[in-house]
């Protein structure tokens, strides 16, 4: 399969321990996003990276998020010090080239602080 | 800030009748996309339109993006169970580094 993989799918952590969630894009996409869904809600933007430079950050992430595409192939998306309120679904998506390009989604990485 | 706000964010209705959902915003967009999400998945692209007034339909379905590009809709007509899903409309502005903004999204639930 030559979808988007995310790992791990899911993780249970306590509060104040630090995750990293992967992402593998499509090979020849070199747009990658990573956003975060709480149920039943539309996908909140977090970061995105055309190739290996990470274009915008939302200011809405606290610096305890960290996300790197070191060779404009994989991602990862470091959280530190988890809180109750990190407790989200984590999703990556890659397109190739620009904006009205189709984004496809992974499957999610699904986090749980306890 | 870009928004897209959604509505209704729930519905529910019986196999067979229509319903329209709507995305609207007080910004302008350049592309305006709809998915459709599962449980367990990922969104998945149902489609994008580009040009203010433009009309696309996909089988039952009608997505419209509005003259001024600031809004849309989503028509299903003859709803079926399989339909059921998150709907989720989603902009981009080429002017903003094209980075794509979801709306908080549409829970659409059809019984038989």
């Amino acid at each position: 399969d030559t979808g988007v993989s995310q790992d791990p799918r899911h993780k249970i952590t306590k509060r104040g321990q630090n995750v990293t969630f992967r992402c593998d894009p499509i090979s020849e996409h070199n747009r990658l996003y990573w956003y975060r869904q709480t149920l039943g809600q539309g996908p909140e933007f977090l970061t995105y990276f055309q190739n290996e430079a990470q274009l915008e950050k939302s200011r809405l992430l606290s610096d305890r998020f960290s996300a790197e595409r070191p060779k404009g192939s994989f991602s990862t998306l470091e959280i530190q010090r988890t809180e109750q309120g990190d407790s989200a679904m984590y999703l990556c998506a890659s397109s190739r080239g620009y904006a009205d390009r189709e984004l496809f989604f992974g499957e999610g990485s699904r986090l749980t602080v306890l | 800030t870009q928004l897209l706000e959604q509505s209704p964010q729930f519905l529910s209705i019986q196999e067979g009748e229509n319903l329209t959902v709507y995305c609207n915003s007080s910004s302008v967009f350049s592309s305006l996309q709809w998915y459709r999400q599962e449980p367990g998945e990922g969104p998945v692209l149902l489609v994008t339109v580009v040009t203010g007034g433009e009309v696309k339909k996909l089988k039952r379905l009608t997505f419209q993006f509005g003259d001024a590009r600031k809004d849309s809709s989503l028509h299903i007509t003859a709803a079926q169970t399989g339909d059921t899903g998150l709907y989720l409309c989603a902009g981009a502005n080429y002017n903003q580094g094209g980075k794509l903004i979801f709306g908080q999204g549409t829970e659409l639930s059809v019984k038989p």
